[in-house]
């Protein structure tokens, strides 16, 4: 069955950076684009941006630029998010999402990355 | 703040039908994009309800219904049950931004 696996929660200091990845199964890896989602504690959903598998060529939404970085490594079907210079407001879950395409939604969640930004 | 309006909170009793309305504008909704509702139960992942407007993915019992009309979408559940408390969000896509866009999310509590 199609699953994504995220990485395990993280406890990063301000200014430091972290890595969260998101390892697909049981699909076609470059049958889908990979999608970020935030959620801050008690929060709504954010889009933060995606990635297309086939090219690697990523998409940042407007508020996730800059020390935001979206990557691949389809050789392990994994897609990675990179946030650098943390801040304490960066505090969230991080979800990687499947996105096969309209009309089909965000039909696979990955089970959520936990990252704690404090001194 | 989010781009798609929905109320902050809803209830009914077991057994009960409530809906949940996602109000947007002529960039998102009303411009055609698609509308997807999502199911999130305390402490886990997101879980898609409803894609492409009015589909249930395989597995959704068909208590769960989704609509769209001019720039505003709405969840509807039927048979209201205790395992349905949960937040649902609605999402679209916002065609002037470029982006995928979320509603604030709703908080079901069955009664």
């Amino acid at each position: 069955q199609v699953q994504l696996v995220q990485s395990g929660s993280e406890w990063k200091k301000p200014g430091a950076s972290v890595k969260v990845s998101c390892k697909a199964s049981g699909y076609t890896f470059t049958g889908a684009s990979i999608n970020w989602v935030r959620q801050a504690p008690g929060q709504g959903l954010e889009w933060m941006g995606w990635i297309n598998t086939k090219t690697g060529n990523p998409g940042n939404a407007r508020g996730f630029t800059g020390r935001f970085v979206f990557s691949l490594d389809t050789s392990v079907r994994t897609a990675y998010l990179q946030i650098s210079s943390l801040k304490a407001e960066d505090s969230a879950i991080y979800y990687c999402t499947r996105d096969r395409g309209s009309p089909a939604g965000f039909d696979s969640w990955g089970q959520g990355t936990l990252v704690t930004v404090s001194s | 703040q989010s781009v798609l309006t929905q109320p902050p909170s809803v209830s009914g009793a077991p057994g009960q039908r409530v809906t949940i309305s996602c109000s947007g504008t002529s960039s998102d909704i009303g411009a055609g994009h698609d509308v997807h509702w999502y199911q999130q139960l305390p402490g886990t992942a997101p879980k898609l309800l409803i894609n492409g407007h009015t589909n249930r993915p395989s597995g959704v019992p068909d208590r769960f219904s989704g609509s769209t009309s001019g720039t505003s979408a709405s969840l509807a559940i039927t048979g209201l049950q205790a395992e349905d408390e949960a937040d649902y969000f609605c999402q679209s896509y916002d065609g002037s931004l470029g982006e995928v866009i979320f509603g604030g999310g709703t908080k079901l509590t069955v009664l």
